[in-house]
């Protein structure tokens, strides 16, 4: 069963401006970890940010920060400044039973 | 250095050929994995293994079989090709999966 829900298959965003990639996930475990991955057109796959589930404090990583909500298990991504090299397809991802599982990704377009 | 590398980038081969997938790390990870990213983009894990054992073997045609001759390759071979098979496939690593993996660059196969 799929645990990794992004209910955005897509986004736009004007350059400069901030946009919020949503994600919700299950587990029922009290430690956990949550990860965003970044996928650009080359394809790589780039960790953007990793928070765990026992810090009360939002994971921030330069213009990309996460609003961590532990009780209703909501995982979101906020990139400000929004720039053309953000423009890539990004996975909510979560570590489950020795493997991590992705949810089906956001394509996030930047508009000049 | 490149972390985590595969070779083939890209391999277009005709239904039925056998071909494969190479991957290895010079991180010093013990775990090695092999995702498939279809056309989707959906990432989904196939196998993992932790030191040259294999730990998951999730639901694939017993037409893809890895090997890891030592805990910094793992390779990926493919019987009989089919139509479907045709996807991105990633290599990655970690040492322990609450910290991420590092993927390598994908090996995008199509299949004729």
């Amino acid at each position: 069963a799929q645990t990794v829900t992004q209910s955005q298959p897509e986004m736009s965003v004007q350059e400069a401006e901030t946009v919020t990639l949503s994600c919700t996930y299950d587990t029922s475990e009290s430690d956990y970890y949550l990860f965003w991955y970044k996928q650009p057109p080359s394809r790589q796959m780039i960790l953007v940010i990793r928070q765990e589930a026992y810090k009360q404090q939002n994971a921030t990583e330069n213009r990309f920060s996460v609003n961590f909500q532990k009780a209703a298990k909501s995982f979101s991504l906020k990139i400000s400044d929004s720039q053309l090299g953000d423009a890539a397809m990004y996975f909510c991802a979560q570590p489950r039973d020795d493997k991590i599982i992705f949810g089906k990704g956001t394509r996030l377009h930047i508009l000049p | 250095d490149t972390a985590v590398s595969q070779t083939p980038k890209y391999l277009v081969t005709q239904m039925g050929n056998d071909k494969s997938i190479k991957c290895e790390q010079n991180l010093g990870h013990d775990t090695m994995y092999w995702y498939k990213q279809d056309s989707k983009k959906f990432l989904k894990i196939m196998f993992s293994y932790n030191n040259k054992e294999l730990i998951i073997n999730e639901t694939v045609p017993n037409r893809f079989s890895p090997k890891s001759p030592d805990k910094a390759h793992l390779n990926l071979h493919i019987n009989s090709l089919e139509l479907g098979d045709s996807a991105v496939y990633f290599c990655a690593s970690s040492q322990v999966v609450r910290d991420g993996y590092t993927f390598g660059s994908g090996t995008r196969l199509t299949v004729v």
